[in-house]
């Protein structure tokens, strides 16, 4: 099974609300990855996961704050979002490879979720 | 700084027809480069990774090569259906947990 799932598959708020966004893999990949994608551009890093501990926070607003709670699940909860941060937010995971993993950070095929269209008004 | 770049921009071929795409980084010193597809709205779907150490690797219709040292990969599409229309998208993994990735190539095949 290489399946990553993502709720809800579509999601409007409004600039006062509060929401989470969820991702969860079986595929005992121990990295996982949130990005940001908007119309015909590649998907922006946000942030990694590796360990269950955040690896990298690409200077991300901290309006947007993720999760780990467990290898399986990644949350990013969502809070007094902006306009502009209407975008497909896509959930990654991959295995992390090689020797030292955490401190080289190699990482082999992602597989990514189908994503969650977000709107903000 | 890595960057990576796609060339061209879109794509339009007739069915049938064999294409190459074009992907290059300016940072050789990659770990792996994979190639996505992305259908508009969706998720990506992986299509082949290839190792540093790796010159090419095949699925089906696809074949990529890598050349680290001139900083170039290319995906060859034989026999194109219009069932391959979507955008392709490559990715360098770099180490550190990070891939970049360029632009895309918007391919439209027509019946």
């Amino acid at each position: 099974d290489t399946e990553v799932t993502q709720t809800p598959k579509h999601l409007v708020m409004g600039m006062t609300n509060k929401k989470s966004l969820k991702c969860e893999q079986h595929m005992g990949h121990r990295a996982m990855y949130w990005y940001k994608q908007k119309a015909k551009k590649p998907p922006e890093l946000m942030f990694v996961y590796s360990y269950e501990k955040l690896s990298i926070n690409e200077s991300v607003p901290s309006r947007f704050s993720p999760e780990c709670p467990n290898s399986s699940l990644l949350n990013l909860h969502l809070h007094a979002l902006q306009p502009e941060d209407s975008a497909l937010y896509l959930c990654a995971s991959s295995q992390v490879a090689g020797a030292s993993p955490v401190v080289l950070g190699r990482t082999d095929t992602q597989y990514f979720g189908p994503g969650t269209r977000l709107t903000v008004l | 700084k890595q960057e990576v770049t796609q060339i061209p921009a879109a794509l339009s071929v007739p069915e049938g027809e064999n294409l190459v795409l074009n992907c290059s980084f300016t940072d050789s010193a990659i770990y792996n480069l994979q190639w996505f597809r992305q259908d508009p709205g969706k998720g990506l779907t992986s299509l082949l990774l290839i190792q540093s150490s790796q010159r090419e690797q095949t699925s089906g219709r696809l074949n990529a090569s890598l050349d680290k040292s001139s900083g170039r990969s290319t995906l060859y599409i034989a026999a194109s259906q219009p069932g391959d229309s979507a955008t392709y998208l490559c990715a360098v993994n770099t180490g550190g947990f990070k891939t970049i990735f360029g632009a895309g190539t918007r391919l439209f095949v027509k019946a």
